[in-house]
């Protein structure tokens, strides 16, 4: 399918589990970005990547660890997980250049609860 | 550093009710500025933006100008339908500043009939 998925939907995993969400995008967009939805805190900004092999931190990076072999795929593990990283999670991913004004094209979510 | 402000809600409107969301900015340089839109149990979706100032970008139905001198860019529309029920994020970007979005904390939109 075209676009921009997230796997699994939903999770629920136990303290101090690790666990890995995925997300995976047909455009060959460079940029993607993982965010969390918390209430009260909109979007914050976890990591993004550039390109493949290039990430960096975003706003709330501790806990979480990325990676970026391939254009296409971008996933997030917990490596060890906390009842505060129970949240949703939003990957989404962009074009880059002078042209296009950069939208960000979100993928559906992954609902974690950490118990 | 950079932030988005916007006003709490939830808002709560009847059909056809003029809606108007407000949106603050900060911002170290000259931001692009954007409405995301996000329905129930979905990701979000961009609704309009714009890229300088006095900009307005507009989508269905709903417009935003980009205000360079209050550092605003608020929502509005004429004439909400229940469809419009959402949570609606206004975020900035700053040009070279790698594509990251700083997004407000949303507000929730409710429209009844």
């Amino acid at each position: 399918d075209a676009g921009i998925t997230q796997s699994p939907r939903y999770k629920i995993t136990e303290t101090g589990r690790q666990v890995t969400l995925m997300c995976h995008q047909t455009w060959s967009h460079s940029y993607m970005f993982w965010y969390r939805q918390d209430l009260g805190h909109g979007l914050r900004l976890i990591y993004y990547s550039a390109a493949a092999d290039i990430t960096d931190k975003g706003e709330v990076p501790d806990g979480y660890v990325v990676s970026r072999s391939k254009t296409e795929n971008f996933p997030l593990t917990l490596e060890s997980a906390t009842r505060s990283q129970t949240s949703v999670y939003f990957c989404a991913s962009s074009e880059s250049g002078p042209s296009s004004a950069w939208e960000q094209y979100f993928g559906p979510g992954t609902r974690l609860t950490v118990t | 550093g950079n932030s988005v402000t916007q006003m709490e809600g939830p808002v709560t409107l009847s059909e056809e009710a003029f809606l108007t969301i407000n949106c603050t900015y900060t911002a170290t340089g000259y931001p692009s500025l954007f409405w995301y839109v996000q329905y129930p149990g979905e990701g979000l979706q961009l609704l309009l933006k714009a890229t300088k100032a006095d900009d307005k970008g507009s989508n269905k139905g709903f417009e935003a100008t980009y205000r360079k001198e209050t550092t605003s860019f608020h929502l509005e529309k004429g004439s909400v339908q229940v469809s419009d029920s959402a949570v609606y994020f206004c975020a900035l970007r700053l040009t070279g500043g790698g594509n990251k979005l700083t997004f407000g904390t949303g507000t929730q939109l409710k429209v009844e009939l």
